[in-house]
């Protein structure tokens, strides 16, 4: 079984500041974990992913994440916010067995204020 | 461009009428997925096909049916629509567990 949590539905920051969107999963196997952003009336849009190997993984548009198992964590993070960052963050969490489906958190809305 | 095709774009439909999502993709990925998305919840799996031939149930498969009668294809139908099953769909594929979800556009559906 594995289930993600994404603290903060919707998160604010003025453009410039750092962007942190925190996720912790549950796994029973050692997870794949996964972000995507979705734009408005958009469909959703890999940002990144972890699979093995490097525990900070880059992603496009200046986003990383770090995958901490001891914490079962994996936050997005940017260190300078635009305003096209404005969008929609899922986390996402998939075990690496045969069939294990992603499992999704239920979002965190960004909004960046000028 | 590769990618996935979900058909029609928005909806609006009656309840108690039948309705069958179309999703196609072109880069012969062997899964496939539909989720709906609703605000609050973030997507949850109604269905899913490991492999043409082959499909599974997810976590809210009730009023739904899917078909995956070869690689490219995997529709989505209600066999008679219901107001909570106002959504917005996305279908989605993969050609292995590393590799994450390609999504489509999505299907956004009102049943009135």
């Amino acid at each position: 079984a594995q289930s993600v949590t994404q603290l903060g539905s919707h998160v604010s920051v003025s453009e410039g500041a750092l962007v942190l969107l925190r996720c912790n999963y549950s796994s029973s196997v050692p997870p794949y974990l996964f972000w995507y952003v979705q734009y408005p009336n958009q469909g959703l849009q890999l940002l990144l992913k972890y699979t093995t190997g490097a525990t900070l993984v880059k992603g496009i548009n200046g986003f990383e994440a770090e995958f901490k198992k001891s914490e079962t964590s994996f936050h997005l993070t940017k260190p300078s916010a635009h305003m096209s960052d404005a969008a929609e963050y899922f986390c996402a969490v998939r075990g690496n067995n045969a069939g294990n489906m992603l499992t999704f958190g239920g979002g965190t809305r960004l909004m960046v204020k000028p | 461009i590769a990618g996935i095709t979900q058909a029609p774009t928005s909806q609006i439909l009656a309840a108690g009428r039948r309705m069958t999502l179309r999703c196609t993709q072109d880069m012969r990925h062997n899964a496939m997925y539909w989720y709906r998305q609703d605000l609050g919840l973030g997507l949850r799996l109604i269905h899913y096909s490991n492999t043409a031939g082959t499909t599974g149930k997810g976590e809210v498969p009730d009023g739904y049916s899917v078909s995956r009668a070869n690689t490219d294809d995997f529709p989505l139908t209600l066999a008679s629509a219901v107001p909570s099953q106002t959504s917005v769909y996305f279908c989605a594929s993969s050609s292995g567990s590393g590799t994450g979800y390609t999504f489509g556009s999505g299907t956004r559906l009102t049943v009135v």
